[in-house]
């Protein structure tokens, strides 16, 4: 069974704050990698993919990857009290001829106090 | 901008009733999925389709249905509603190859009394 393991919070940060999310996946063949964020009563909104080692950043959010300790990571810098929501990792699995199926961590619970 | 729609945002239904769900896409993608959200059990797959008329089954896929006449449209089909399947339904979409990014439509909070 393919599995995605993530920290279940709550994690809570003053604002300002770094905002450290992170997940381990079992599959040493996945090769596509993403967070969604997930408002209460809200459906997931992807904010960052990766795909290759190392960082990716993309405003105040950088993803991490390291695929020999299948690790995957989200900082959010200058945490907001707007980013208080549900991060949600997920791994592709893929399936061939079929692109393949995202599997989904539990989720980790981000609060930001002001 | 992807576009992922659902008939519903909220559905009351009884118990016995047959229940259609319905998504739509115009992103083009040829992979569809239905999963259903509850608390403490995070996002579950129900179904997904990679191509029209093709269908997959995923991990729950006891007490449901699909449906996928067009490649923009996939139905989920309660074939008969129990009070275990209120939950929250999402649908989602990707393309086959390439990035396999998946955007999730606004959901359908489904309750069946």
């Amino acid at each position: 069974q393919k599995e995605v393991e993530q920290n279940s919070g709550p994690l809570s940060v003053p604002e300002g704050a770094i905002a450290s999310l992170n997940c381990t996946y079992s599959d040493r063949g996945s090769q596509s990698f993403f967070w969604y964020r997930q408002y209460s009563g809200k459906s997931p909104e992807l904010i960052m993919s990766i795909y290759s080692n190392g960082d990716k950043e993309d405003g105040r959010f950088t993803a991490q990857l390291n695929k020999a300790s299948q690790y995957v990571s989200l900082l959010i810098r200058d945490s907001q009290p707007s980013d208080s929501a549900t991060y949600l990792c997920a791994v592709n699995i893929m399936i061939y001829n079929q692109g393949g199926k995202l599997i989904f961590g539990q989720g980790t619970e981000l609060s930001v106090k002001p | 901008d992807v576009k992922v729609t659902q008939s519903s945002r909220y559905l009351v239904k009884r118990t016995g009733e047959k229940v259609f769900l319905e998504c739509v896409q115009d992103m083009d993608h040829e992979n569809m999925f239905w999963y259903r959200q509850d608390p403490g059990l995070g996002l579950r797959l129900i179904y997904f389709s990679y191509d029209v008329k093709m269908k997959e089954k995923g991990d729950i896929p006891e007490g449901y249905s699909v449906s996928r006449e067009k490649k923009e449209r996939f139905s989920l089909i309660l074939e008969s509603a129990s009070t275990n399947q209120t939950s929250m339904y999402l649908c989602a979409s990707s393309h086959v190859t390439g990035d396999y990014e998946q955007y999730f439509g606004p959901g359908t909070r489904l309750t069946v009394t």
